[in-house]
This record gives C-alpha cells, sequence and structure tokens, in this order.
C-alpha cells in the first residue's frame, strides 16, 4: 500500500480538463511543498511534470499545472490531448527516515 | 547531457542477493550537491522510492527495507551500486536509477535510467 492516496483512474474528453489529487499527512505532503508528479507511458520511463508543487520543468507544457492544500496535492491537466493518456505518480519528501514516498498511482484516461 | 544506464541480473533466486549498477554520465558525482536515488516499479504497481546516495556519500534508506539495502558509489567510475539481501518472489520489479537535480531543494527526480526487470524465481 503507497504512503500517499491518488484515485486510480480518472477521465476526461479531449481538450477538457482533470485533476488528480494526492493525499498524503502532515509528514510528507503536508509538511513542505516538496510534491512533485510523474507522467508515464506504458512500458516507458516515469518523466517528470511537476516539482516542488507548481513548478515546471523545461519543455513540459504549461497545459499541466501543480498545486496544494494542507496534506493534498493535486496537478491538474488543462486541454486534454490524446498524448497526455498515461499513469501519474505523485511523489512526496517525507520527514519519517523514508525519504521519498509515492502514490499509488493514476490511469489517465482521453474520451 | 545527463544519462543514467542500470545494469545488472535479470534472474536472481529467493534468498540470493542482488547487485545492480548505474553507470552515470554528464555529471560527477564527486560535485557538491549531486545525488543519486534507486527506485522500483513491480509490475503494474507504484514506484517506491528504495535508497538515495549524496555527493558527499552520505546515505539514506527506505524504512521497510533498510536492513536488507546497501547503496555505495564509485566515484571513479561514475557508478552508483545497490545490493539487495534476501531476494524474494515479491522483489520482482523493474528497477530504476534516477538523478537528483543539482542542490535541488526538495527530493525529485529529472533524469532517470531505461530501468531493468530484476524477476525474482527459483
Amino acid at each position: 500500500q503507497s504512503a500517499l492516496t491518488q484515485p486510480a483512474s480518472v477521465s476526461g474528453s479531449l481538450g477538457q480538463s482533470i485533476t488528480i489529487s494526492c493525499t498524503g499527512t502532515g509528514s510528507d505532503v503536508g509538511a513542505y511543498n516538496y510534491v512533485s508528479w510523474y507522467q508515464q507511458h506504458p512500458g516507458k520511463v516515469p518523466k517528470l511534470m511537476i516539482y516542488n508543487v507548481s513548478n515546471r520543468p523545461s519543455g513540459v507544457s504549461n497545459r499541466f499545472s501543480g498545486s496544494k492544500s494542507g496534506n493534498t496535492a493535486s496537478l491538474t491537466i488543462s486541454g486534454l490531448q490524446a498524448e497526455d493518456e498515461a499513469y501519474y505518480f505523485c511523489s512526496s519528501y517525507s520527514i519519517t527516515s523514508t525519504l521519498v514516498v509515492f502514490g499509488g498511482g493514476t490511469k489517465l484516461t482521453v474520451l | 547531457q545527463i544519462t543514467l544506464k542500470e545494469s545488472g541480473p535479470t534472474l536472481v533466486k529467493p534468498t540470493q542477493t542482488l547487485t545492480l549498477t548505474c553507470t552515470v554520465s554528464g555529471f560527477s558525482l564527486s560535485t557538491s550537491g549531486e545525488a543519486v536515488a534507486w527506485i522500483r516499479q513491480p509490475p503494474g504497481k507504484a514506484l517506491e522510492w528504495l535508497a538515495l546516495i549524496y555527493w558527499d556519500d552520505d546515505k539514506r534508506y527506505s524504512a521497510s527495507l533498510k536492513t536488507r539495502l546497501t547503496i555505495t558509489k564509485d566515484t571513479s567510475k561514475n557508478q552508483v551500486v545497490l545490493t539487495m539481501t534476501n531476494m524474494d518472489p515479491t522483489d520482482t520489479a523493474t528497477y530504476y536509477c534516477a538523478h537528483r537535480p543539482l542542490a535541488a531543494a526538495g527530493y525529485y527526480f529529472d533524469y532517470w535510467g531505461q530501468g531493468t526487470l530484476v524477476t525474482v524465481s527459483s
């Protein structure tokens, strides 16, 4: 069982927006603004999409945005495109001895 | 350009020790602020962080696996090595090494190796 809780699946139509939640505790998500998000297409390597809650690495579309409130972080994808269909994993720094924790992953289906 | 590449056995028997090597390029493991992590993913399941080593040889481990893991680095060879003892079929997974951005605030990974699938079976 993963430390962070994500919905198993979300779906949205082309051009619409979706939000994926990631719920942790005061020892991880709520402790610092150190939440990141990864996109993973089947059989591929995870790709960093958001770091430190809301920052986008160079080259990542501005359709991807992140936010956080309390112990829950969120990833929003606007203007859904077919290539956005993938799994998304959240991750957070943890103040426990396990430095980094991940969510269970969310499968995004673009209708 | 930063690259990482994992190597090691694809099949290990239960109770054996797994040794994986991550060969890096595009940065130096001795540069202040650098860090490399190991992360695994069982087939069809979530990512799991295992261990991380800093440029100064400081090390961190997953609390649940700490007794079984050892992470080391060989700066001269640009390699980070992970050993995991007492392998079990539940350890079957793709094992990735990943780069933490230089002097990053927080813990996230911008470059990943291609991953290596390790199957534990007799």
